[in-house]
C-alpha cells in the first residue's frame, strides 16, 4: 500500500531551528509538496521538490532524496507563528495526491 | 488574491438527513477536490473533477455524491448522513493536469452529524 511517515508533535523553541522529516512508499512518484495548515484554517502550499536536493525560500528549506524516499522541511529562526501543522504528500504515478497525517510544531518562548 | 470559499464553518445535522456542502472558486481552475480530514489521519480524497460535468471517485466516495454544474462550483452531498461523518470537509481546486499543481484550499466546513 501507499504510506506516507511524518512525526506527529514536535517542540522547539524561538529562535532556533527545526527539522521536520517525511519518508513516503508510494505507486510512482511525481513530487513532493509540503503545506503548512494553522488550527482551524485551510492548508496553505510552502514548498514543491520534483528533483533530489535542496530548495529555499526565505526562511523555509526542503530536501528530497528519491532513492531514499525522504524529505525533510528545514524551518530557521523559528518564530511563534510557525506554530501549526505541517502536511508532507506525495503525488504518486495516477497523478493523485497521498497525505501524510501531519506534524503538529509547537513553539516555545 | 485568489480565493476557495465553502458555504458554512460549522454545520450540525441529525443522522438520515441530506447535506449539502458548497465550494466555489475564483481562479478559473479546472480541477476541484474534495477532502475530509480527521485527526490522526491524512488528508483523504472523496471525489474529484478534473471539468464541468465530470467527477472521479476518491479513495472513500462511499456515501458521497457530487456535482459539477459550473466550472467554478464543485458540490458534495451526504444522501443520509452518518455519524461516521463527523469530520472537517475541505474543498481544493487546482489548474494544470499531469504535472506540478499545487493546490489551493477552502477554509473548511466541520460538520457534526447527531
Amino acid at each position: 500500500g501507499q504510506n506516507i511517515d511524518q512525526p506527529t508533535e514536535m517542540t522547539a523553541t524561538e529562535g532556533a531551528i527545526v527539522q521536520i522529516n517525511c519518508t513516503y512508499q508510494t505507486s510512482g512518484f511525481n513530487g513532493l509538496f509540503w503545506y503548512q495548515q494553522h488550527a482551524g484554517e485551510a492548508p496553505t502550499f510552502l514548498s514543491y521538490n520534483v528533483l533530489d536536493g535542496l530548495e529555499e525560500k526565505g526562511r523555509f528549506s526542503s530536501f528530497l532524496s528519491r532513492s531514499k524516499g525522504y524529505s525533510y522541511l528545514l524551518l530557521k529562526e523559528l518564530q511563534m507563528k510557525d506554530s501549526a501543522s505541517y502536511l508532507c504528500a506525495v503525488m504518486d504515478s495516477n497523478y493523485q495526491l497521498i497525505w501524510g497525517a501531519g506534524t503538529k510544531l509547537i513553539i516555545k518562548p | 488574491d485568489v480565493k476557495v470559499t465553502q458555504s458554512s464553518r460549522y454545520l450540525v445535522k441529525r443522522t438520515g438527513e441530506k447535506v449539502f456542502l458548497e465550494c466555489v472558486q475564483d481562479m478559473d481552475h479546472e480541477n476541484m477536490f474534495w477532502y475530509r480530514q480527521d485527526p490522526g489521519l491524512g488528508l483523504r480524497l472523496i471525489y474529484f473533477s478534473y471539468d464541468v460535468k465530470m467527477k472521479e471517485k476518491g479513495d472513500i466516495p462511499e456515501g458521497y455524491s457530487v456535482s459539477r454544474e459550473k466550472k467554478e462550483r464543485f458540490s458534495l452531498i451526504l444522501e443520509s448522513a452518518s455519524t461516521n461523518q463527523t469530520s472537517m470537509y475541505l474543498c481544493a481546486s487546482s489548474s494544470g493536469w499531469r504535472d506540478y499543481n499545487e493546490q489551493f484550499f477552502g477554509p473548511g466546513t466541520r460538520l457534526t452529524v447527531l
